[in-house]
């Protein structure tokens, strides 16, 4: 079964430092796969995605992320971090193995403090 | 276009009603999906509905139900409540085909008492 695991339940950066938050996956094809923000009390903003092609996709508020078959990871990045970046990041996975439908796996999330 | 609305945002109930949870997909949309969220279990697929069918379902008791309208809006229903079932009720709006991003609605803050 396809799952997805964020090591780092709890990150914290200094504004204006680089970020990494790191994904890793387990299916074995190339999957669908997604990053999501979640703010307090909201839903799920969708940061970027990935399908085939170039292995470095650009989302939007300056994030980035870079597929890596070899390592099976989907690892989230961003230059120069906000204080409003602060906020809940989700991986996800499309499982494949459902029929090609559209259910997500998510992991479990990894909670972003910024520091002044 | 108009993102994904969900009605209604917060509800209140007691163990062993039911409650009906509505969403509204992206314009031109045609699958709805529902996750369930909690800090313990985190995000958790209930089921999927695309052309008013369901189309996957993840691992949740009977209790839990949905539907889907021609014009693509949803429903959940939860039917004799439970204390566990509090959560908030993500749905999610996609274009149905392949890569089936999904778009998320803000969510019902559901409080069982």
């Amino acid at each position: 079964a396809q799952s997805v695991t964020q090591p780092d339940i709890h990150i914290t950066v200094s504004e204006g430092a680089s970020l990494e938050l790191r994904c890793n996956y387990s299916y074995g094809a190339t999957p669908y796969l997604f990053w999501y923000v979640q703010s307090p009390g909201q839903g799920l903003q969708l940061l970027l995605k990935y399908f085939s092609g170039d292995t470095l996709v650009q989302g939007i508020k300056g994030f980035e992320a870079e597929f890596k078959r070899s390592q099976s990871s989907f690892n989230l990045r961003k230059p120069s971090v906000h204080w409003s970046d602060a906020a809940e990041y989700f991986c996800a996975v499309g499982d494949m193995g459902s029929g090609n439908t559209g259910k997500l796996i998510f992991g479990q999330g990894t909670t972003l403090q910024v520091k002044p | 276009k108009a993102g994904v609305t969900q009605t209604p945002r917060y509800l209140i109930k007691t163990r062993g009603q039911q409650v009906t949870l509505s969403c509204s997909p992206i314009s031109g949309h045609r699958s709805v999906s529902w996750y369930q969220q909690t800090p313990g279990q985190g995000l958790q697929f209930l089921f999927e509905y695309f052309s008013e069918t369901q189309r996957n379902k993840g691992n949740f008791p009977g209790r839990f139900s949905g539907r889907q309208f021609s014009n693509s809006r949803s429903e959940m229903n939860v039917s004799t409540l439970e204390l566990g079932d509090s959560a908030l009720y993500l749905c999610a709006s996609s274009p149905g085909t392949p890569p089936y991003e999904q778009y998320f609605g803000p969510g019902t803050r559901l409080t069982v008492t």
